[in-house]
């Protein structure tokens, strides 16, 4: 059954240091998404991915991050400057179509910025 | 009203039981819902897809209420291995997605 894979499962950074997160979604999957969620928080939705840009973003994806689909089976979220508060498990998602097709989650990365 | 509001639960209830989740969302203009089992510290795993009225599967069963704005999960004949935290999931926009806050569940023997 195909997954989405995301690398590394576990991330420590230096406040201010640029991390990068991976995932590789579904194959046939067009719409990819990162979440973060705080430890104990429910999860939220940081931006949405579409043919090459971005489709939409919550007021958390500010300048410090950035998506990009390098190339035509990886999708990256980099956080430039980390935060104390950028600490949490970052969750990669696709789906087939948009909106209204359901979403299949990574096993996430876990940021800890120290 | 916030977007997508659940009762965060715990709700601890005996094998066998039947347990119901309901969730309320503010935004009319959705479409579609989608409940997800959470593990702790785990992602989010698709549960049931709600398009219409409602929506079974095995023991589970979703159902919809348009004219009051919310979705319910219905789960009989609870299993120890239905605990777990359950998240709503609505649309906020046509790209977006909304969590609730979840609904904590454990199953006792």
């Amino acid at each position: 059954e195909p997954e989405v894979t995301q690398t590394p499962s576990h991330q420590v950074t230096q406040m201010g240091q640029e991390v990068i997160l991976r995932c590789v979604p579904i194959s046939n999957h067009l719409y990819f998404y990162w979440y973060r969620q705080i430890l104990g928080q429910k999860v939220e939705f940081l931006v949405s991915f579409y043919n090459n840009e971005i489709s939409e973003k919550s007021e958390i994806f500010d300048d410090q991050f950035s998506v990009e689909r390098p190339d035509g089976s990886n999708f990256t979220l980099k956080i430039r400057s980390t935060k104390l508060e950028d600490s949490a498990m970052y969750f990669c998602a696709s789906s087939l179509g948009q909106g209204y097709n359901e979403q299949f989650f990574g096993p996430g990365t876990r940021l800890t910025v120290l | 009203r916030k977007e997508v509001e659940q009762d965060p639960g715990p709700f601890n209830v005996p094998e066998g039981a039947t347990v119901a989740f309901n969730c309320t969302y503010s935004n009319s203009a959705s479409q579609s819902f989608f409940w997800y089992r959470q593990d702790c510290r785990k992602e989010p795993k698709l549960l049931m897809s709600v398009y219409s009225s409602g929506n079974e599967d095995g023991r589970f069963t979703a159902q919809l209420n348009r004219a009051s704005q919310y979705i319910s999960l219905l789960i009989r004949d609870s299993k120890l291995s239905d605990s777990a935290t359950y998240l709503c999931v609505a649309p906020g926009g046509t790209y977006k997605y909304i969590f609730g806050t979840g609904t904590r569940l454990k199953v006792l023997a």
